[in-house]
């Protein structure tokens, strides 16, 4: 248990449906993170969101949208998506990170996005 | 651009000692870190190194060189469970994490 649920773990949608991913964490951080996985890829950061403020990221197509209501819960609403969106979404957190101190990212489980 | 490279994929026999290497090209360097991260789970943090030199953490060892841009991951005593991918990934100048793609490591009995 690493203090950083999501919901749900796995998630099949068409084309045209929207949907939210949501993820909450536990631990008293102050910085929330979403990443997507696919195989063989680095990590992609798509958003973070530091002391509740929204840090853009331009390269993330307009059809992930993010929302971060209060600092221990984050959301990625889904709309339009493309069979290449299919991959693993992770959710992280941290403290905002500082001079020589580690303040680690801390994930949670991961979504498994299929498109059809 | 920034870059992280490590090896796609290592091979390795139960009982022995693994070395995975990471080299990096980032603006500005704020700490590298290592994960671990088991097929189908999340990544779990290993260890941080911000100053040159090696960090021991029970069978586990990080190392970095940052003149030469270069860390690596040091497993002794290798386990079954030592079966998973490896990620490297450095916090650039503006406090942002840079990841490499991963090192797949297989532990053969």
């Amino acid at each position: 248990e690493t203090g950083v649920t999501q919901t749900p773990r796995h998630l099949v949608m068409g084309m045209t449906n929207k949907k939210s991913l949501k993820c909450e964490q536990h631990l008293g951080h102050n910085a929330m993170y979403w990443y997507k996985q696919s195989a063989k890829k680095p990590l992609e950061l798509m958003f973070v969101y530091s002391l509740e403020e929204r840090v853009e990221n331009n390269s993330v197509p307009s059809r992930f949208s993010p929302e971060c209501p209060n600092s221990s819960h984050l959301f990625l609403h889904l709309h339009t998506l493309q069979p290449e969106d299919s991959a693993l979404y992770l959710c992280a957190s941290s403290q905002t990170a500082a001079a020589g101190e580690a303040y680690e990212q801390y994930f949670g489980p991961g979504t498994r996005l299929t498109v059809t | 651009g920034q870059n992280i490279d490590q090896p796609t994929e290592m091979t390795a026999t139960e009982g022995a000692i693994v070395q995975i290497n990471c080299t990096y090209q980032t603006s500005g360097f704020n700490g590298l870190f290592w994960y671990q991260q088991h097929a189908g789970e999340a990544p779990t943090f290993l260890s941080y190194n911000v100053l040159d030199g090696l960090e021991e953490k029970g069978r586990f060892s990080s190392f970095l060189s940052r003149s030469k841009g270069y860390s690596y991951l040091l497993l002794k005593e290798l386990q079954m469970k030592d079966s998973a991918s490896y990620l490297c990934a450095v916090r650039d100048g503006n406090y942002q994490l840079i990841w490499g793609a991963g090192t797949k490591l297989i532990i053969k009995p």
